[in-house]
This record gives C-alpha cells, structure tokens and sequence, in this order.
C-alpha cells in the first residue's frame, strides 16, 4: 500500500509554455499533498503544501503565480509550472501525507516517483 | 541556515558490515524523524522513523539512534549489502502541518 504515482516522469517544452504535472495516492485518501524541487546533488526543498480544498500554503522565495497548484481531491494534486524558463528545469517531487490511527507509518509521507522537467 | 545536516556527502563500506550514517539538526522543535533512500531518478524511499520520546527504533537491518541532548541521530545498517547503495537522506519534522525539513543526502556505497 501507500503507492504514489506522478505524471508525466519527464518532460521537456520549450521556454514560455506551461507544463501540468500529476501526483495521485493510488490507494489511501490524502488530504495533504507536498510538492518538492531538487537540484542536482543537492537536498529535496519543499515548494508548497497542498490542502485539499483550500489554497496552498507556499514557502518563502517561491512564487505562487508561477507555480499553480490544485488539490481538488483526496487522491490527486497538480503542479502548474506557467511559462517556464530554463531556470525552471529541475526534477520536481510530490509527496502524500497517509493519516490515521492503527497504521504502521501514521503520518508519514510517501513520495511518488518524481517528473524531471527540461526546459529548453 | 540549515536546519538538519548530514556533514559526509559520501560513504563507503564493504559488504557485511555495518553503515553508519549521522544527522544533526539545530531546531529544538523537531519532534519527528525519519531516514529515506534515494534512488537516482527515483522519489524517496521511506525507511525508518523515530519518535523524539524514544531513542532509538529498530526494524530488522535499519536501527536509528537518537541522541536529544546532542541533536544528533544517526542509521545503523547491519549487514550492508550492495543493493544498499544509495543516496540516505535524513528528515525532521513538527507542528501539526509535518512538513519535513530535508538534510543534503549521504551517498552510500557498499562495495561487494
């Protein structure tokens, strides 16, 4: 259990165009979703936590207008990069919170499989 | 500044014996930690966590240790076997929302 899936796994446009990229729980509910950026060799950086049903909470030097995220159900949140740039290029993380008592990892994130983006 | 560190980028260890992989953190309100592998191209792998009231969690290979009073905690495997090679991250947390803060990775190498 506690599958995780992202979509696409790679994706390269060119400057100026918006990508969508998916993360979906295959079989648990999860009402928070995390988004994550990581840079060659360096550690993951959460971007965004992602509520189902209300806005989400983006942390401090990343712009919400240019990477829109949407958590409209209990198994799917997107990642919107709008006009991205080369400078956007990155290998890009979801993660998903599982909730509730009596399971073995309470509260625990499961990450899916990550999409690298090329910008060109 | 970061919050949680993992001073050695790299490590290796021969087949069968033990890994050891450390963390420090500075943040006095992390109350939760876990270790995930890492794959090249791959999301995180969750391995193994412990609670800030314990010190240490074993499950079969993996133990963490915990030490509060040093901020330091560290994964033991035992015995390192080649497809442990990988990159170990270590992550803290706390406050409700859990979000986790990551270190900058270990590469671990386990030569056969």
């Amino acid at each position: 259990g506690a599958v995780v899936s992202q979509h696409p796994s790679r994706v390269i446009c060119k400057s100026g165009t918006s990508v969508k990229i998916e993360c979906r729980s295959l079989d648990f509910q999860a009402t928070t979703m995390f988004w994550y950026r990581q840079f060659p060799k360096q550690s993951l950086m959460l971007m965004a936590t992602s509520n189902e049903g209300s806005k989400a909470t983006y942390e401090q030097g990343v712009e919400k207008d240019k990477f829109l995220i949407n958590h409209a159900s209990l198994t799917l949140s997107t990642l919107t990069v709008t006009s991205a740039h080369p400078e956007d290029s990155s290998f890009y993380i979801c993660s998903a919170r599982q909730t509730g008592l009596g399971l073995r990892h309470y509260n625990e994130q499961f990450f899916g499989p990550g999409t690298r983006l090329t910008v060109l | 500044d970061q919050q949680v560190k993992q001073n050695s980028p790299s490590l290796s260890v021969q087949e069968g014996r033990i890994s050891i992989l450390n963390c420090d953190y500075t943040n006095s309100m992390f109350d939760y930690f876990l270790w995930y592998k890492k794959y090249p191209a791959e999301g995180p792998t969750f391995l193994i966590s412990i609670s800030s009231i314990k010190d240490k969690n074993e499950d079969g290979r993996f133990t963490v240790f915990l030490n509060k009073s040093a901020k330091h905690l560290s994964l033991h495997i035992v015995p390192s076997q080649p497809g442990d090679s990988a990159v170990y991250f270590c992550a803290a947390s706390s406050g409700s929302a859990r979000q986790l803060t990551f270190g900058s990775g270990t590469q671990l190498t386990v030569l056969p």
